[in-house]
């Protein structure tokens, strides 16, 4: 049971180059989610998705997007990277269960941009 | 501003001792969830408490929600070096309860 698969784990881009972080889940969850952590910082939410072809913006969306084309996938693009784009990236997912829907996170993809 | 407020950020301790960390807010939440980070890994849940007052335990571990639904703590009884990890509360906000509000973790070091 593989749960949330992000590629890749690590990666290192030059200001101004582009990538894309891929996430998948094979729990059948319809809620996901893109969270950036910076150390002593916590867990910041990005963007999320409560279905396919459904996005949010969280907290921090600026210089990020997204898209939902089916239930499984849930990539995050970066445009024009940033030094401060520089952390690790979770992405996780959730089947909504009243108001307690337990997060199921990734291994986490760390980036750096130079 | 921060909702979520945990104390300590950092605690250290031998093998045996017991210790509380705290998670408080000065807003009410519906739930509150709380996750174990080891380095390299995504957060895992450990325990979800939805009731004022509620305490839950998961063997050496108890977790308390406040009675007003805005604080909780979680207490370790003697502390083993597996318990080493960032500890994070997490809470869930009325009709928003699938977007969680992350504190910033306690950094737990338990030294054999």
């Amino acid at each position: 049971n593989a749960g949330v698969t992000q590629t890749p784990k690590f990666r290192i881009l030059k200001i101004g180059q582009s990538m894309t972080l891929q996430c998948t889940q094979d729990m059948n969850h319809n809620y996901m989610y893109w969270y950036r952590q910076d150390p002593g910082m916590g867990l910041k939410l990005i963007y999320y998705s409560v279905g396919a072809g459904i996005t949010d913006k969280g907290e921090v969306p600026n210089g990020y997007n997204v898209s939902r084309s089916t239930t499984e996938d849930f990539p995050l693009r970066l445009e024009l990277a940033a030094p401060s784009q520089t952390s690790v990236y979770f992405c996780a997912s959730s089947y909504k269960y009243r108001d307690s829907g337990e997060l199921f996170f990734g291994e986490g993809s760390r980036l750096t941009v130079l | 501003t921060q909702l979520l407020e945990q104390s300590p950020q950092f605690l250290s301790i031998q093998e045996g001792e017991n210790l509380t960390v705290y998670c408080n807010s000065s807003s009410v939440f519906s739930s509150l969830q709380w996750y174990r980070q080891e380095p390299g890994e995504g957060p895992v849940l450990l325990v979800t408490v939805v009731t004022g007052g509620e305490v839950k335990k998961l063997k050496r571990l108890t977790f308390q929600f406040g009675d007003a639904r805005k604080d909780s703590s979680l207490h370790i009884t003697a502390a083993q070096p597996g318990d080493t990890g960032l500890y994070l509360c997490a809470g869930a906000r009325g009709g928003s309860n699938y977007k969680l509000t992350f504190g910033k973790g306690t950094l737990l070091t338990v030294n054999p």
